[in-house]
Formats: structure tokens, C-alpha cells, sequence
């Protein structure tokens, strides 16, 4: 059984930095593609980044990009988002997520993480 | 961008009767479309990809159709546990995909 779970989320001012991690198991990790989704407060749900199953190739929305880096590491079977200079619009719940045949079909989720923002 | 257009926002239904979601996108996004369920405090599940194929354990009630631009998903009987929201996704543009702003079911 694939499971996905997300673990980091906390409560951190405006500027400052973040590390949520995503426990993985079920599944061939080294070999899958996954995202960062996440939900803000009354709003629908956003990609925030992905990582291709070599980590070769990243991509992260431009509301992030710059501020945010996605990582895997095979060896402890975790995906990381490493989250730089925080914004009050970062706040939500953050999701990791397991791409089917890498191309951005969501298989398998996790039940996410809090992040809030505010000073 | 490719943006993504669900409606309705929002619906009341009852169990037992049939729903149906719309999805548009403001480009052809030929097949790649998929469709997820969304309750609170839990994870969202995927139950529907590339516009119609069932999702592995997903009941036969949800179907979905649609090519190009406009897109559906269709729950046939309510039931009590499809009290949720329900939130389209394109794909064509991988790894830069997009959502649709979710439909809520609600009782």
C-alpha cells in the first residue's frame, strides 16, 4: 500500500524558512516523479513543484519560484520542499503527491501539512 | 497559462440522485484531463484520469467524458460518503499543470 506523509508544518513569520518532508513507502520511490500541491485558506488547489523520478528535471510555479527548491532523497525514500523567504500567501496545507507515469496524474496523496505565515 | 473553469461552485444534492460537474479549460487540452476528490483533513484522491478512465478501486458510479476543451464528471447515485469536493486537473502542459477552482457537494 502507498503511503505519502507529510511532516514540517508549523507556524513561522514573513521572511523566514521552512523544511517539510515526505515520508514515502509502498512503492518505487527512486524510479517516481512527484509534486508539492498545496491549498490555501478558502482557495482550490495549486502545483507548487515537481521533481522527475531522476531528479533531473524540476519545475516550480512562478509564485514560488526562486523562494522554494523540491529534493528527493532515494536513499531514505523522503521528497523534501525546502520553502525561503516566506510570504503571508504561502499559508496552506501542503501535500505531497505521487505522479502515475510521470505525467502529473496524482495517483496517490498525502494528507498534507500545515503551513502558516504571519507575523 | 492554461486556465480552468469548474461549475458549478457549489451544489446540493441528495443521495440517490444524479450530479454532474462541468470542467472547461480555455484551450484545447486534448484528453488530458483528470478528476479528484477532495474531504477535509484527508488526502485527495485521484478517481478519474486522461478524461475517462476509472481510477483502480474508484466505484463505477463516477464516470467522466469530454475532449478538447469541455469536460464532465458524472456521479450516477449519490451516496453519503460522495459528500465532498471535487476538483478537475489538466495535464497537457506537464510538468506546468493547473486545477480547477473545485466543486463543492454538499447535502
Amino acid at each position: 500500500e502507498v503511503q505519502l506523509l507529510e511532516s514540517g508544518g508549523r507556524w513561522v513569520q514573513p521572511g523566514g524558512s521552512l523544511r517539510l518532508s515526505c515520508a514515502a513507502s509502498g512503492f518505487t520511490f527512486r524510479n517516481s516523479a512527484m509534486s508539492w500541491v498545496r491549498r490555501a485558506p478558502g482557495k482550490g488547489l495549486e502545483l507548487v513543484a515537481f521533481i522527475s523520478g531522476s531528479s533531473s528535471t524540476t519545475y516550480y510555479a512562478d509564485s514560488v519560484k526562486g523562494r522554494f527548491t523540491i529534493s528527493k532523497d532515494t536513499s531514505t525514500n523522503s521528497l523534501y520542499l525546502q520553502m525561503d523567504i516566506l510570504r503571508a500567501e504561502d499559508t496552506a496545507v501542503y501535500h505531497c503527491a505521487k505522479d502515475l507515469v510521470g505525467a502529473s496524474i496524482f495517483d496517490s496523496w498525502g494528507r498534507g501539512t500545515l503551513v502558516t505565515v504571519s507575523s | 497559462d492554461i486556465q480552468m473553469t469548474q461549475s458549478p461552485a457549489s451544489l446540493s444534492a441528495s443521495v440517490g440522485d444524479r450530479v454532474t460537474i462541468t470542467c472547461r479549460a480555455n484551450q484545447t487540452i486534448t484528453g488530458y484531463l483528470h478528476w479528484y476528490q477532495h474531504k477535509p483533513g484527508q488526502a485527495p484522491k485521484l478517481l478519474i484520469y486522461l478524461a475517462s478512465t476509472l481510477h483502480t478501486g474508484v466505484p463505477s458510479r463516477f464516470s467522466g467524458s469530454g475532449s478538447g476543451t469541455d469536460f464532465t464528471l458524472t456521479i450516477s447515485s449519490l451516496q453519503p460518503e460522495d459528500f465532498a469536493t471535487y476538483y478537475c486537473q489538466q495535464g497537457f502542459t506537464t510538468p506546468a499543470v493547473s486545477f480547477g477552482g473545485g466543486t463543492r457537494v454538499e447535502i
